[in-house]
């Protein structure tokens, strides 16, 4: 069964440090998101990206985090510059299509982010 | 803005018994698509079964199931024949444009 690949599985850096997740969504999905869940809550929305650019971002997402597509394969999310309340699950997710919910969002594994 | 509700943080079951998650939304759409996710310590997030307000009838998927009551904006998922590997943090959601709002997740526990 196709699935959403993410690396790294565990990052650990250093306030102030670039971060860069990356992720390999299924390959006939056109629509990608980007969620963050900090240990023992819930999973938070970031950003949805299709047709090479954002279409939705949350209060979340700031200057801090960027998103781009480079190879029409990755799907990478950057935080420039970590702060420790960074650290969390990061969980990259794609569909085939977008708005309906009769659309499945597929998730991968998570990136875990430790920020020291 | 769309919310959904998990009131019961914990859940505890005996294997083979019956155990109920609760989730409240509120929207003011008519048609929608209502999820459960299932989160092991692996924290992989696992569909479990979805839900499509237009439909009056029940989602079943084997084990799993939901009371769907769209009037109260109550989405309930039932365990039966609760297994040692059912426990799990779960997490209810509401799909909103493409994008999935979650609930605050309720952590199950199988005893055997």
């Amino acid at each position: 069964e196709p699935e959403v690949t993410q690396t790294p599985s565990h990052q650990v850096t250093q306030m102030g440090q670039e971060v860069i997740l990356r992720c390999v969504p299924i390959s006939n999905h056109l629509y990608f998101y980007w969620y963050r869940q900090i240990l023992g809550q819930k999973v938070e929305f970031l950003v949805s990206f299709y047709n090479n650019e954002i279409s939705e971002k949350s209060e979340i997402f700031d200057d801090q985090f960027s998103v781009e597509r480079p190879d029409g394969s990755n799907f990478t999310l950057k935080i420039r510059s970590t702060k420790l309340e960074d650290s969390a699950m990061y969980f990259c997710a794609s569909k085939m299509r977008g708005s309906s919910g009769a659309n499945v969002l597929t998730f991968g594994a998570g990136s875990r982010l430790t920020v020291l | 803005a769309q919310t959904v509700t998990q009131s019961q943080p914990e859940m505890s079951v005996q294997e083979a018994e019956t155990v109920t998650l609760s989730c409240t939304y509120d929207t003011s759409e008519s048609d929608y698509y209502l999820f459960w996710y299932k989160q092991p310590p692996s924290r992989q997030m696992i569909l479990v079964i979805r839900q499509e307000a237009y439909k009056q009838q029940n989602a079943t998927e084997n084990r799993f199931s939901v009371n769907f009551q769209k009037a109260a904006k109550s989405f309930s998922l039932k365990i039966s024949d609760s297994q040692l590997g059912d426990a799990a943090m779960y997490f209810c959601a509401y799909n909103q444009g493409g994008k999935l709002i979650f609930g605050q997740g309720t952590e199950l526990s199988v005893k055997p």
